[in-house]
């Protein structure tokens, strides 16, 4: 079946330029992720999507991070007035829950890498 | 969450078993053992979870130690689409972190 899907793949731009990043999760997945993975680095949480439960958006590094998801399916990251450190893949993953208790793997799309000049 | 601990390294010859180890001696009850491996410039891909018994799928066998301390992944005959780096995660919530994991190399 369809994995989870990211878009763009690749993007490049300016700092101080704001980007959106697209993710589409699997269909029926309740549970949707944001991670961060700079070069050399760890996964890095971002923010977590369950249901209609307010996001935890504990891992965002900044105020410039946010994120929504509509409709519980697709969400975008949107980083505003980018810059140089904000360079990194950005990987979205999703499950079918997270709720306490249950161990649901997480399932990663393929990411999308940020390049800010 | 408990703390891994993985060989930073290890060799495979194409179509024999790669045993990998994971030591996780903090664990506590109610944390699960993951899985995940990064083949380069790609998404982070599932393997294979468990709590305390052995497990098995299509990809791999995964077998958890009594005490729980430890566990081994193995992939029973490894191809050279393998080759990619292996994280052992211990976690009962929902935040993913990676450790160093393991880069396995498969060799034909």
């Amino acid at each position: 079946g369809a994995g989870v899907s990211q878009s763009p793949s690749n993007k490049v731009t300016e700092k101080g330029k704001d980007v959106e990043l697209r993710c589409d999760p699997i269909s029926g997945h309740t549970a949707l992720y944001w991670y961060r993975q700079s070069l050399g680095q760890g996964l890095e949480f971002l923010i977590y999507f369950q249901g209609n439960s307010a996001p935890d958006k504990s891992g965002l590094p900044s105020d410039r991070f946010s994120a929504e998801r509509t409709g519980g399916s697709v969400s975008t990251l949107t980083i505003q007035r980018t810059q140089q450190e904000d360079s990194a893949v950005y990987l979205c993953a999703s499950s079918l829950g997270a709720l306490a208790g249950t161990s649901e793997p997480q399932y990663f799309g393929p990411g999308t890498r940020l390049l800010v000049l | 969450d408990a703390k891994t601990t993985q060989p930073p390294s290890m060799d495979c010859a194409e179509g024999r078993a790669a045993n990998l180890p994971c030591n996780h001696s903090t664990i506590s009850g109610n944390e699960y053992v993951y899985w995940y491996r990064q083949i380069h410039s790609q998404g982070p891909q599932y393997i294979i979870h468990g709590l305390k018994n052995n497990e098995t799928n299509e990809m791999a066998s995964l077998i958890i130690t009594e005490d729980r301390k430890s566990s081994t992944l193995i992939l029973p005959h490894a191809t050279l689409r393998d080759t990619a780096v292996y994280y052992c995660i211990v976690r009962a919530d929902y935040k993913l972190s990676f450790g160093a994991g393991t880069t396995v190399t498969v060799r034909a």
